[in-house]
């Protein structure tokens, strides 16, 4: 069955950055895209971008365009998503979601999450 | 940018009864539009695509109508494990995708 399964809870600095992992696996992992959404608490939902794992080819919501970088690993079939120069608005907790792929775009499966808490 | 604005923020509800939900696009997002319910401390899931066909597994007592700019989501009959916070999203037009700010559909 098709699971992503996201890396654990961090804890950052203002300023530093973090990286999340989404291991996939249950189907084809270079036939879907991958996006990030992020939730800060009692918030709403907030789209980040997405990478083609088939290509490594990304697209970056213009608010995180110059600090979110999208990455992938095509042999552990995981997707990364790393965030830079945090600040104490960016505790939030992070989703990958799978594309349902074509030309529409919603998600049909989602990570469980991982929260990312910046403190001093 | 388009805007989904969801309406209204919270809706009180006895189990039984019928739940009605609006979600309004700032600008023509066609039927492009999905929605998603989240209870706390999980993901959201996906519950109805192209404004009006329901996801796999979906019961049929949820269902998704509207075109343009504005769409429902109903719940014919509230079940316990309906109460939850439910969010629309349009993808008509992007970068960037956009969600509503959500519904929470609470026990009366």
């Amino acid at each position: 069955q098709v699971q992503l399964v996201q890396s654990g809870a961090e804890v950052r600095r203002p300023g530093a950055s973090v990286k999340v992992s989404c291991k996939t696996s249950g189907f084809m992992f270079t036939g879907y895209y991958m996006h990030w959404v992020r939730q800060a608490p009692g918030q709403g939902l907030e789209w980040m971008g997405w990478i083609d794992p088939n290509s490594g080819g990304t697209n970056y919501a213009r608010k995180f365009q110059d600090r979110v970088t999208l990455t992938r690993e095509t042999s552990t079939r995981t997707a990364y998503m790393e965030l830079s120069r945090l600040r104490s608005d960016d505790r939030a907790v992070y989703y990958c979601a799978r594309e349902v792929g074509g030309t529409v775009v919603f998600f049909d499966y989602w990570g469980q999450g991982t929260l990312v808490t910046v403190s001093s | 940018e388009v805007v989904m604005t969801q309406s209204p923020a919270t809706l009180s509800v006895s189990p039984g009864e019928r739940a009605t939900l609006s979600c309004r696009a700032s600008q023509f997002v066609s039927t492009n539009l999905a929605w998603y319910q989240q209870k706390p401390g999980q993901a959201p899931r996906l519950l109805i695509y192209g404004a009006s066909t329901r996801a796999t597994t979906i019961p049929a007592r949820f269902s998704g109508s509207g075109s343009g700019t504005e769409f429902t989501l109903t719940i014919s009959s509230l079940q316990s494990e309906d109460f939850a916070v439910y969010y629309c999203q349009q993808y008509n037009d992007w970068p960037p995708l956009t969600f509503g700010g959500g519904t929470k559909v609470e026990i009366k």
